[in-house]
């Protein structure tokens, strides 16, 4: 059971423009999101989180929108850069609450910037 | 230089034969965890440590084991190492729970 669900394998965006990177959960107990972005032969580096007691996170060009009742959140970068060209995993955690280190992560969505 | 180490970078090895990815940290960290990834699963955890001698199972903990004898070293040990073992490994180490983790480079393991 996939709890946290990233519905779109890739996404292809034109340089300057803003790209939406969306990420859904079932699971209500989650309190804190991260998204992690990926290159090729590296490691996720963590790019932005977000409490479950706040509804929007920014970070200069990457913003975070969480909608708790419709379990949704998606990553906005504006504008879009091909350095933004990369895998990006959303993930989910109750840790907070109950001191559960378990990070749940979606499947990634593969974004192509477009020069 | 606050990172995650891992080694090796890549291995292949055969079915059964023993083996250890060894990850280490130099931010202090309390909690650390490996991940495998594969295609359209993400990334699953495996083990997570939230101290020394502390450790317990994430999703998809068959067929591996842990030891968490430093703060620093998380190695992840393959007793019996199956083709099904096959994958991208990638360790990560927090300060806190749910915060931010940083991940090591990652291991691409081959079993055949």
């Amino acid at each position: 059971d996939q709890q946290v669900k990233q519905n779109s394998p890739s996404l292809s965006v034109q340089e300057g423009r803003i790209s939406i990177l969306n990420c859904d959960y079932t699971n209500s107990m989650f309190d804190y999101f991260l998204w992690y972005k990926k290159y090729p032969a590296e490691g996720p580096t963590f790019l932005i989180s977000i409490s479950s007691i706040k509804d929007k996170n920014e970070d200069g060009r990457f913003t975070v929108f969480l909608n708790k009742s419709a379990k949704h959140l998606s990553l906005h970068i504006v504008p879009s850069q091909p350095g933004d060209s990369a895998v990006y995993f959303c993930a989910a955690n109750w840790g907070v609450r109950f001191g559960n280190e378990k990070l749940t992560f979606g499947t990634g969505t593969r974004l192509t910037i477009i020069p | 230089e606050a990172q995650v180490t891992q080694n090796p970078r890549y291995l292949i090895t055969v079915t059964g034969k023993k083996l250890t990815v060894t990850c280490s940290q130099n931010m202090n960290h309390e909690y650390m965890s490996w991940y495998r990834q594969d295609p359209g699963l993400g990334l699953r955890q495996i083990y997570y440590s939230m101290n020394v001698e502390v450790t317990d199972k994430g999703d998809v903990p068959e067929g591996y084991k842990v030891s968490r004898k430093e703060k620093r070293n998380f190695p992840l040990i393959l007793e019996s190492p199956s083709p099904n073992q096959t994958s991208l490994y990638f360790c990560a180490s927090s300060r806190d729970r749910g915060t931010r983790a940083f991940f090591g480079q990652g291991t691409r393991l081959t079993v055949v």
